[in-house]
């Protein structure tokens, strides 16, 4: 089963502009992951936020959490057509070395 | 270093049959672990092995298993194999556990006819 879904299923915007995923999950969680994945390729590790961080950057990404709504937010600002993929939250839970991805969200990104 | 490896890249099978998947994790590595993706039911976690020992398994049928090897390459095998089971497998690896990141192979995309 699937900790985590994702809002919206497909987003669709030109390049330039900002993409903001939202990934909400069922339990407490120690970390919250996201990753991309290119058309039916492995995934690629993007960015870690802690259960007692609200915020978090790494060059074009900016992620939030907040646990009290057990939700959390990727925003890619200024979208290139190269970050046309699929971005999945991930979540653990508790004392185990899980890793549980939510259902993903479709990004397509217009040149 | 080399990144995680996965070997067959595709596969095709017909029902009942059975087939072994393989992954080598990246060097220094000793944490593999296996999923399941498919368009219906997304990324599934299948199981976790750590130094040669099964940490975490996820809701699958006892067709699914798996093992790892002293040197951290780990394969998964699935007997008995019906249609529903095709799907792309990801193999990912790290040097101990989730935090701070997985590393995903290519994946075997697994066809059953």
């Amino acid at each position: 089963s699937q900790q985590g879904e994702e809002d919206p299923q497909a987003l669709s915007i030109q390049e330039g502009e900002n993409a903001t995923m939202n990934c909400s999950y069922k339990t407490s969680i120690n970390n919250l992951q996201w990753y991309r994945q290119n058309s039916g390729r492995g995934l690629v590790h993007l960015i870690l936020i802690r259960s007692n961080e609200r915020e978090k950057h790494s060059g074009r990404l900016r992620v939030t959490l907040d646990t009290s709504k057990k939700s959390s937010s990727l925003l890619i600002t200024a979208s290139r057509a190269a970050d046309t993929a699929s971005y999945f939250c991930a979540t653990d839970a508790r004392n185990t070395d899980k890793l549980i991805f939510g259902t993903g969200t479709r990004l397509q990104v217009f040149p | 270093k080399a990144g995680v490896t996965q070997t067959p890249r595709y596969l095709i099978k017909t029902r009942g049959q059975q087939v072994t998947l393989s992954c080598s994790p990246i060097s220094g590595h000793r944490s593999v672990s296996w999923y399941q993706q498919t368009p219906g039911q997304g990324l599934q976690f299948l199981f976790e092995y750590f130094s040669e020992t099964q940490r975490n398994k996820g809701n699958f049928p006892g067709r699914f298993s798996g093992r790892q090897f002293s040197n951290s390459r780990s394969e998964m095998n699935v007997s008995t194999l019906e249609l529903g089971d095709s799907a792309l497998y990801l193999c990912a690896s790290s040097l101990a556990g989730i935090f701070p990141g997985l590393f995903f192979g290519p994946g075997t995309r697994l066809t059953v006819l």
